[in-house]
Formats: C-alpha cells, structure tokens, sequence
C-alpha cells in the first residue's frame, strides 16, 4: 500500500462543475503539499499546509491531521486546469518528501 | 533568471553511457532537492542538499547515481553506466527552507533521459 493515496485517479468535468481531488496519507507528517503539472510541462506549487485551510482565487485546499486527510477543490473549473494535480508529504524530521500518483483531471468546454 | 533551470531539456543515450544533468536553482535558495519521475507516476525522491551539503542521498536507486553541488548553487546528477530503467523525467526544484521548516519548493521543467 503506497503511503500516500489519490483518489480519483482520473477525472473528467464539464466546465463550471466544482471539483474536489482527495489525498489520504498513513505516515505522520510535518507538511503536505498539493502541485500542479501540466501535459509536459514543469511542477508548480499550488499550496503548501500544515493545518486548516488555505485559499487561492478559485483553489481551496484543506487538510484534517487527524484523519490524515487533505483535498484540493476547485470552483468554477475551466478548461485550463485540466492538469495532473499531486499531493506530497514531507516526514517530520526528515528532507525527504513522498508523493502521490497524481489525479488527472479534464475539464469540458 | 527568475526560476529554476535544467539542461539539457532532452537526453538521449544509449545504453551504458554515462550522463550529466544540470540544475540551477533560484538564486539564495538554500534547499535543492532532485527527483525521478517515471512515466504516468508521480516523482519519486533521489537526494537532498542544503547548500553544498548532501544531507539525504536515500533515494538514489544505485550507485551509479551520484549528485553533488560543490558551491551550493549549481548541482549536477551524474548516471553511470545508464540502464533503460533509467529512463525518466529528472526533476530538480530549489527552495528557502532551512532547518527542516517547509517551505514552497519551485521545481524546474525537468530534464527527460531516454536510454536506447
């Protein structure tokens, strides 16, 4: 069982629908990261928690340590986010992050 | 410039040669991380340094692999002896973070190794 665990793996929207992309992880951590990656193109860090709750225009990001569980939600989609979006933790004391397999998702005109 | 950048962009190889991959980070980043990333999955750890210091080398799959960043600002990940397993995306992003605080990590567009 990987350590850190997306779902759904693949995702196709129509555009205007409100996405959400879940992240589930089994190890302790000192920070969770959500990235964006374009068909090839590089990574860009779209947030980076610790606890709570982040937003950034129409990307809300939350994380439950508790339940060791984070999502990314999107409102509003449009067809410019179709992208691989990947969350990655980081281990408390340790430099080493570990990564999802990334949710493709697609977005409809 | 103003973000990370690797070179070359596009390798190829042929099996058993030896490469080079080059990162530069944002300049004043302290942190400088490399990453594999296989086809259709998400990147996997190689090695960690902050500054010239390699503090994390626990992902690099052999040791054929070997990075180094003498001045703690360039860093090169050489491969030995390549191996069609090697074949990957490498992926180098630099970062503030210090003192095992997190911090946003900014990746470069990647280096893709092809090994024939």
């Amino acid at each position: 069982k990987n350590e850190v665990e997306q779902s759904p793996q693949n995702l196709t929207a129509q555009e205007g629908e409100f996405i959400t992309i879940n992240c589930s992880y089994s190890v302790g951590i000192s920070a969770l990261h959500w990235l964006q990656q374009h068909p090839g193109g590089g990574i860009v860090s779209l947030f980076m928690l610790s606890s709570g709750k982040k937003k950034h225009g129409r990307l809300i990001a939350t994380i439950n340590i508790q339940e060791k569980h984070s999502s990314l939600h999107i409102t509003a989609s449009h067809p410019r986010d179709s992208a691989v979006y990947i969350c990655a933790v980081r281990r408390p004391g340790t430099y080493k992050y570990i990564f999802g397999t990334g949710t493709r998702l697609k977005v409809l005109a | 410039g103003a973000g990370v950048s690797q070179s070359p962009r596009y390798k190829v190889a042929k099996r058993g040669q030896d490469v080079a991959l080059r990162c530069d980070p944002i300049s004043g980043h302290v942190s400088l991380f490399w990453y594999q990333q296989a086809l259709g999955q998400g990147p996997e750890f190689l090695t960690y340094f902050q500054n010239e210091a390699q503090l994390d080398k626990s992902g690099l799959p052999s040791d054929r692999f070997f990075a180094e960043r003498p001045e703690g600002s360039v860093s090169t990940l050489k491969i030995q002896r390549t191996q069609q397993e090697d074949s990957a995306v490498y992926l180098c992003a630099s970062s503030l973070e210090v003192a095992g605080a997190s911090y946003e990590q900014y990746f470069g567009p990647g280096t893709r190794l092809t090994v024939t």
